[in-house]
Formats: C-alpha cells, structure tokens, sequence
C-alpha cells in the first residue's frame, strides 16, 4: 500500500533563505510524485509531478523536488524564500492501478516566511 | 470560465438544513473528486466519479449525498449535518494517466 509522510507540520524560515520541506513515502509499485500548494482560502495548485525520467523535477515558483529511491523521499527546494511563499504545502502519491491510481495526501507542511 | 468552479464559496447552515454544494470543470476531464480537508487533519477522499459513475465511497456517513449529472458536473448534498462536519469541501477533476488533480477554490461549510 501507498503512503505519505511529511517530517513537520510547521517550517519557518526568513526571507531569502534556503526551503526545504521533507517528504517521505511507501508504495509497491513505482510511485508518481506530486507537491501540492495551498494558499489561505483557496484550493489545491500543483507545484510539479515526478512521474518518470528525470529525478530532479522543476516546477513553478522556482521551486524544485529531487526523486531519490535509495532513500524513498521526494523533498520540496527552493534556494530563497520569498514572503509570498507562505502557504501549506502537501506531498502526495499515486496508488497503484489495482487501488485506482489514485492520490494519497500527506498531513501538510505550514511554511511561514519571516521579513 | 477555466478550471474547476465551486459554489458556495461559503455555506454557514443549521443541523436541520438540506443544501447542495456544487462543481463544475471545464478542463474536459473524465473523472471528479469531492475531498473534505478538516483544521490538522489530511485531506480525506469521499467520492470519486469516473465517467459519471461512482467508483469510491469512502465510508462517508449518508448525510452526505454526491449525485454527478453529467463529467462536468459534481454536486454534494447536504442534510441533517453535524457541527463536526464544518470544514473545507474541495472539489478536483483528472484525466487518466498519472492521476494528477486540478481543484477548485473549496467550499467552507459551517454547521451551527
């Protein structure tokens, strides 16, 4: 079965400072990645996906997610926070085909930036 | 309109209320989602359409009813609630493939 953990439900860190938010996971089968974002009264975005091929992924916002099997993480990067990244942010991963290829959510990470 | 579209944004209703959330996606996807997110808690699968048919339950209590008319369309009834059914109610579609979900902006549902 698939699983998600993210090691701290709160991160802050200061403006311009390096982010990372930590993420790991369980599947059977070779898992697709994602990172959600959430903003204050608003849905889901998706940050960027890890499905094959590459194993550092880039997505929007200048953030970026390294795949490492050895280690079964799938950490969030970006090199400088800006106060505009502060938001919740959730790892998720797909369930194999025979469980519906669906997404299994982490707990979520606050992040807070600090000026 | 692009996306997924939920209304209400907001909803504040009593314990012996009957309302209806609704959602609706222009991306063409043929599979949609109603999750509920409740404060400190992960976000919870309730039902999955695909192809307009309910292909996941969740154990989710019948007070809750989801009926999708059609794959653009999603809606969630709502009756007899309970105060501890307050939360964030996210509408999301897909299609296929890796299983990505693009959701709406949510719905914030109060039970007084």
């Amino acid at each position: 079965a698939q699983s998600v953990t993210q090691l701290g439900s709160h991160v802050s860190v200061s403006e311009g400072a390096l982010v990372l938010l930590r993420c790991n996971y369980s599947s059977s089968v070779p898992p697709y990645l994602f990172w959600y974002v959430q903003y204050p009264n608003q849905g889901l975005q998706l940050l960027l996906k890890y499905t094959t091929g590459a194993t550092l992924v880039k997505g929007i916002n200048g953030f970026e997610a390294e795949f490492k099997k050895s280690e079964t993480s799938f950490h969030l990067t970006k090199p400088s926070a800006h106060m505009s990244d502060a938001a919740e942010y959730f790892c998720a991963v797909r369930r194999g085909y025979n469980q519906g290829g669906k997404l299994i959510f982490g707990q979520g990470t606050e992040l807070s930036v600090k000026p | 309109e692009t996306g997924v579209t939920q209304t209400p944004r907001h909803l504040v209703m009593g314990m012996t209320n009957k309302k209806s959330l609704k959602c609706e996606q222009h991306l063409g996807h043929n599979a949609m989602y109603w999750y509920k997110q409740s404060a400190k808690k992960p976000l919870e699968l309730m039902f999955v359409y695909s192809l307009e048919e309910r292909v996941e339950n969740n154990s989710v209590p019948s007070r809750f009813s989801p009926e999708c008319p059609n794959s653009s369309h999603l809606f969630l009834h709502l009756h007899t609630l309970q105060p501890e059914d307050s939360a964030l109610y996210l509408c999301a579609s897909s299609q296929g493939g890796t299983g990505e979900l693009f959701f709406g902006e949510g719905s914030r549902l109060t039970v007084l």
